[in-house]
């Protein structure tokens, strides 16, 4: 079946603005993950889903930052009141569950979206 | 906590050679995974190779192999039979309650 999609591919917005991203996952996938992809900071991971619930939010760097998951299966990361330092290619990824008691389940990666913020 | 060093920010290598990307991981845990992924100009991160580490045998998938050492906590990838379309970014990761902590990469570079 199709893989993970996100849209916008790429996305130029004003210092200021907030910005939606949004993350389709691969179709009966329950678990859900946000990662971030900058030049200082590496690949970090932001939130994670599990069904539309998130147990882990440690990695959201501030309270600009939030993320919802409606039916089990789409995911949007809003930043409200961008700033510079959000430039970054986000990452969403999807499993077929999260994993636990030794199990894992491999992460299958979208194409991203490249945020600017000027 | 954990950590994830990759020391060769930069490799190349030849068509049709062998290339070794290093990775060093930092764990108090006994039961834990580590991944490979490619990451190639068009930004998708691929997964490569998986090493679950209650396992002896190092995994294999077809031209890329690890070498992992559970005790020296390391896990490197090797790449046989280098081909141009082995280009990319290589990210190692370890699996840490179902969130990937990725190293900073090393970029491949392949010459024909």
């Amino acid at each position: 079946g199709a893989g993970v999609s996100q849209s916008p591919s790429n996305k130029v917005t004003e210092k200021g603005k907030d910005v939606e991203l949004r993350c389709d996952p691969i179709s009966g996938h329950t678990a859900l993950y946000w990662y971030r992809q900058s030049l200082g900071q590496g690949l970090e991971f932001l939130i994670y889903f599990q069904g539309n619930s998130a147990p882990d939010k440690s990695g959201l760097p501030s309270d600009r930052f939030s993320a919802e998951r409606t039916g089990g299966s789409v995911s949007t990361l809003t930043i409200q009141r961008t700033q510079q330092e959000d430039s970054a290619v986000y990452l969403c990824a999807s499993s077929l569950a999260s994993g636990g008691g030794g199990v894992s389940y491999e992460q299958y990666f979208g194409p991203g979206t490249r945020l600017t913020v000027t | 906590a954990q950590t994830v060093t990759q020391s060769q920010p930069e490799m190349s290598v030849q068509e049709a050679e062998t290339v070794t990307l290093s990775c060093t991981y930092d764990t108090s845990e006994s039961d834990y995974y580590l991944f490979w992924y490619k990451q190639p100009p068009s930004r998708q991160m691929i997964l490569v190779i998986r090493q679950e580490a209650y396992k002896q045998q190092n995994a294999t998938e077809n031209r890329f192999s690890v070498n992992f050492q559970k005790a020296a906590k390391s896990f490197s990838l090797k790449i046989s039979d280098s081909q141009l379309g082995d280009a990319a970014m290589y990210f190692c990761a370890y699996l840490r309650a179902d969130k990937l902590i990725f190293g900073t990469g090393t970029r491949l570079q392949v010459f024909p």
